[in-house]
């Protein structure tokens, strides 16, 4: 059974810091994904990593995968409040376009 | 470019009542559809998925059910809704060169 674990789950951070959201997952999958949810809305999609070592950035964000060690990270560079938000990782199994979440971390972001 | 559409966007149920969440796309994009919830304060759980009209794969036992009828339209529905039920049904559909997933603007469901 494919699991899917964030830490931490909650991040309180001041603005202009740095910070990471890990995201390990338990068995072999070709796909990772990063969403972003703001309250009471739907999934927005950030990044789809493919591949061992790959990295993608937009904005203060970046996302790189780790087959090998089966995490990915998101870094958060130099927060400002719009980041605030909830962050989901999810993991595609058996490439089939089937996602299993993990339980997100909720970012808030202070001056 | 695709687009998902989901309703009702917001629903309030009593228990016992009959459901149904209606999904549509449009655009050119990948024939699997997906339907997923999300509880309170929790992250989302994959319910069921089709990969064409009447076909339906079930994820978890549940008190649900899913069809679809058209090849752009898959439904989500209950005869009889339980407390349990309440959450938030995301509809989602693959981009058609798998970089991602896209999911519609979601149905709040509350039974009450």
């Amino acid at each position: 059974e494919l699991k899917v674990e964030q830490n931490p789950l909650f991040l309180s951070m001041q603005e202009g810091k740095n910070y990471t959201i890990y995201c390990n997952y338990s068995t072999t999958s070709d796909r990772l994904y990063w969403y972003r949810q703001d309250p009471g809305k739907s999934l927005e999609s950030l990044f789809v990593l493919l591949s061992n070592g790959a990295v993608k950035q937009e904005g203060r964000l970046m996302a790189s995968l780790d087959t090998k060690a089966r995490l990915s990270t998101l870094h958060i560079t130099a927060a400002v409040h719009d980041l605030s938000a909830t962050y989901f990782c999810a993991v595609d199994w058996g490439s089939t376009d089937k996602l299993i979440f993990g339980t997100g971390t909720r970012l808030q972001v202070f001056p | 470019s695709q687009t998902i559409h989901q309703w009702p966007a917001t629903l309030v149920q009593p228990v016992g009542s009959p459901l149904s969440l209606e999904c549509t796309v449009e655009g050119t994009s990948n024939p699997n559809l997906y339907w997923y919830r999300q509880a309170a304060g929790r992250g989302l759980q994959l319910l069921f998925y089709s990969v064409g009209i009447g076909q339906i794969s079930s994820e978890v036992p549940q008190n649900l059910s899913a069809s679809r009828p058209q090849d752009r339209q898959f439904i989500l529905s209950s005869k009889k809704l339980l407390l349990s039920d309440s959450g938030f049904y995301l509809c989602a559909w693959p981009d058609r060169r798998g970089n991602t997933i896209y999911f519609g603007e979601g149905s709040w469901l509350t039974v009450v």
